[in-house]
């Protein structure tokens, strides 16, 4: 079954304990993206890589990095988390050149105290 | 920037009650208008991409249509299992892949 998974689905941890989120595609995309949704707000995107050890800033990357070693992994990492990273975050994944739709994971509900 | 605005934030229908949900989008060179459904603690789920104005799509009870400056879902005789959120997003000719997405409308079908 073609899908995206990610872990935790839910954490809740303390301001500045270093956090990683991990994100897998099993439909070999090229491209991977992470994105927070808050009420209000939507969502928006975090980071992304349109291939192996190739990433780029999203509209809001401030706190956040990302790493892209493999094709199929591409993990979120927090590395002093704050309150205001308390969200719910979503891995995506599409393939280039096709039909633009992108695939997303069932989201990681992450509470920062 | 890139821009998407839905509207109503919330919808209540009785079952079987046509409806539209509208998305108002402006955006620097259209590459797609996608719509997604999400589920309560669910990702969103595709439903259609729309590519030029004019083009329309279907899938079941709902249907996509598209113009310059807005499209809208239209919902048939919606069931229970219709219930859920809806979001419109834009992907521009340029850039990364990147979908701006709107906020999204709450959809509760009454049975």
């Amino acid at each position: 079954e073609a899908q995206v998974t990610q872990n935790p689905r839910y954490l809740i941890t303390v301001t500045g304990k270093k956090l990683t989120v991990t994100c897998s595609q099993n439909m070999n995309h090229e491209y991977m993206s992470w994105y927070r949704q808050d009420p209000g707000l939507g969502l928006r995107q975090i980071y992304y890589s349109m291939n192996v050890e190739v990433t780029d800033k999203g509209d809001v990357p401030e706190g956040y990095k990302v790493s892209r070693k493999e094709k199929r992994n591409f993990p979120l990492i927090l590395e002093s988390p704050s309150p205001n990273q308390t969200s719910l975050y979503f891995c995506a994944s599409l393939r280039l050149g096709g039909t633009g739709e992108l695939f997303f994971g069932e989201g990681s509900r992450l509470t920062v105290l | 920037e890139d821009q998407v605005t839905q509207s109503p934030e919330a919808l209540r229908l009785q079952e079987g009650e046509s409806s539209s949900l509208n998305c108002s989008y402006t955006v620097s060179g259209l590459r797609g208008l996608f719509w997604y459904r999400q589920d309560p603690g669910k990702g969103p789920e595709f439903l259609f991409t729309l590519y030029s104005a004019g083009e329309e799509k279907e899938k079941e009870r709902l249907k996509a249509t598209l113009t310059k400056k807005e499209s809208f879902l239209h919902i048939t005789a919606p069931k229970p299992e219709d219930s859920a959120t809806y979001l419109c997003a834009v992907g521009a000719n340029f850039g990364n892949e990147k979908l701006t997405f709107g906020t999204g409308t709450r959809l509760t079908i009454i049975p």
